[in-house]
């Protein structure tokens, strides 16, 4: 699976758009790129994933390059109840039974 | 959906007992996850069973921790003899082709 790399902390303000980079210069043709987040003494939960084109759903968009080498997710109008730790990850949908790796993430705070 | 199920939700133990950590996936979900979680190493994979087949335990630490899937519907992760840096967040997680759905975690201690 490619790797990829997200700033370690990012902050925001309560109301306004969060846009959290990833980048996976390495993925290959058949990877998707997916978002997990991890509330804190949760469990991870999924977002949202993408292949090449622009996905949106009612948690989020996700904005793909159009050479896929980064990626931008985008939490439109974030609340406190967004303050986590957020994961990109790429790999083949469904290859291995859906075999996740996890990265550092990027913690994103949410401020009033 | 009661969504993917973990037993305790707590559990302290002294060094050398032996601890067993349950998990019931969501019916219908064919892979099913074992993570483990700590402030220095992040969340790591374990083992993931395939159809209640272990298909991958590469990152399963030491001979001391074990993992079994009898059944569709329950999957235990053993450590025998537990050791105080196993102290941890063990995740369950199970699949079902679009995203992993992920149980709220055992938080083991162990003294």
């Amino acid at each position: 699976d490619a790797k990829t790399t997200q700033p370690p902390s990012m902050d925001c303000a309560e109301g306004r758009a969060a846009n959290l980079p990833c980048n996976h210069s390495t993925i290959s043709g058949n990877e998707y790129v997916y978002w997990y987040r991890q509330i804190h003494s949760q469990g991870p939960q999924y977002i949202i994933h993408g292949l090449k084109n622009n996905e949106t759903n009612e948690m989020a968009s996700l904005i793909i390059t159009e050479d896929r080498k980064s990626s931008t997710l985008i939490l439109p109008h974030a609340t406190l109840r967004d303050t986590a730790v957020y994961y990109c990850i790429v790999r083949v949908r469904g290859d291995q039974g859906g075999k996740l790796i996890f990265g550092q993430g990027t913690e994103l705070s949410v401020k009033p | 959906d009661a969504g993917v199920i973990q037993s305790p939700r707590h559990e302290v133990t002294e060094m050398g007992q032996e601890v067993t950590l349950r998990c019931k996936p969501i019916s219908g979900h064919n892979s099913l996850f074992w993570y483990r979680q700590t402030m220095m190493r992040g969340l790591e994979l374990l083992i993931y069973f395939n159809n209640n087949v272990p298909i991958d335990d590469s990152g399963m630490p030491e001979d001391r921790f074990s993992a079994k899937m009898p059944n569709a519907s329950f999957s235990t992760l053993k450590i025998q003899p537990s050791e105080p840096r196993d102290s941890a967040v063990y995740f369950c997680a199970s699949f079902d082709y679009n995203e992993q759905f992920f149980g709220p975690g055992t938080r083991l201690t162990v003294l």
